[in-house]
């Protein structure tokens, strides 16, 4: 089955350490993404990659860090200038330049910061 | 850039009653517009999209029609089932022909037997 996978569902982290989610996605897009949501709010954009080796940064992007060396691959990584990094992260792709731009999004990763 | 503004919650029905959330959208052009879906703990899912205007999507007894006329693109469904319990997020590209999409604040359904 086709797909994204988020791994681990569940990830605690001493403040000041750095921490890597992992985003793997196996239906052949171009696009990825990584947002962030807050109890109760909606989703803000840290990082988007449109192609292999490329990445821009998006609403919220300052504490994190991320890479794509590979098509099927985006780990993002929470780095100690992250302020308040406790939060549940999703990771989304999407067929680049789709004229519908539907995204698939994975399982999630919630991230608590002791 | 394009913007939705969704209606807040939460929403708290009773199981079989008339479900409406309410989302209007201010853009240029008429981009595709989106439903997620998001259940308790998990990511999110495309619930149903329409591509151009008067258009209706559907999908598990949910449906939403583009009207370019009020800039709306309403959620509803006739008889909500606990296990529509969630959060609803309305949603439209950025720009025209970009893959970023904006998503409304989400709106918690509660549905109680």
């Amino acid at each position: 089955d086709g797909g994204i996978t988020q791994s681990p569902k569940y990830l605690f982290r001493k403040e000041g350490q750095n921490v890597t989610l992992s985003c793997e996605q196996n239906l052949n897009h171009d696009a990825m993404y990584w947002y962030r949501q807050d109890p109760g709010q909606g989703l803000r954009l840290i990082y988007y990659s449109q192609i292999v080796n490329d990445f821009q940064k998006g609403d919220i992007a300052e504490g994190y860090s991320v890479s794509r060396e590979k098509k099927e691959s985006f780990p993002l990584t929470v780095t100690s200038a992250q302020k308040n990094p406790t939060a549940f992260y999703l990771c989304a792709s999407s067929i680049q330049g789709a004229q519908y731009n539907e995204q698939f999004f994975g399982p999630g990763t919630r991230l608590t910061v002791l | 850039g394009n913007s939705v503004t969704q209606m807040e919650g939460p929403v708290t029905l009773s199981e079989e009653a008339f479900l409406t959330i309410n989302c209007t959208y201010t853009a240029t052009g008429y981009p595709s517009l989106f439903w997620y879906v998001q259940y308790p703990g998990e990511g999110l899912q495309l619930l149903l999209k329409a591509t151009k205007a008067d258009d209706k999507g559907s999908n598990k007894g949910f449906e939403a029609t583009y009207r370019k006329e009020t800039t709306s693109f309403h959620l509803e469904k006739g008889s909500v089932q606990v296990s529509d319990s969630a959060v609803y997020f309305c949603a439209l590209p950025l720009r025209t022909g970009a893959n970023n999409l904006f998503f409304g604040t989400g709106t918690r359904l509660t549905v109680i037997p």
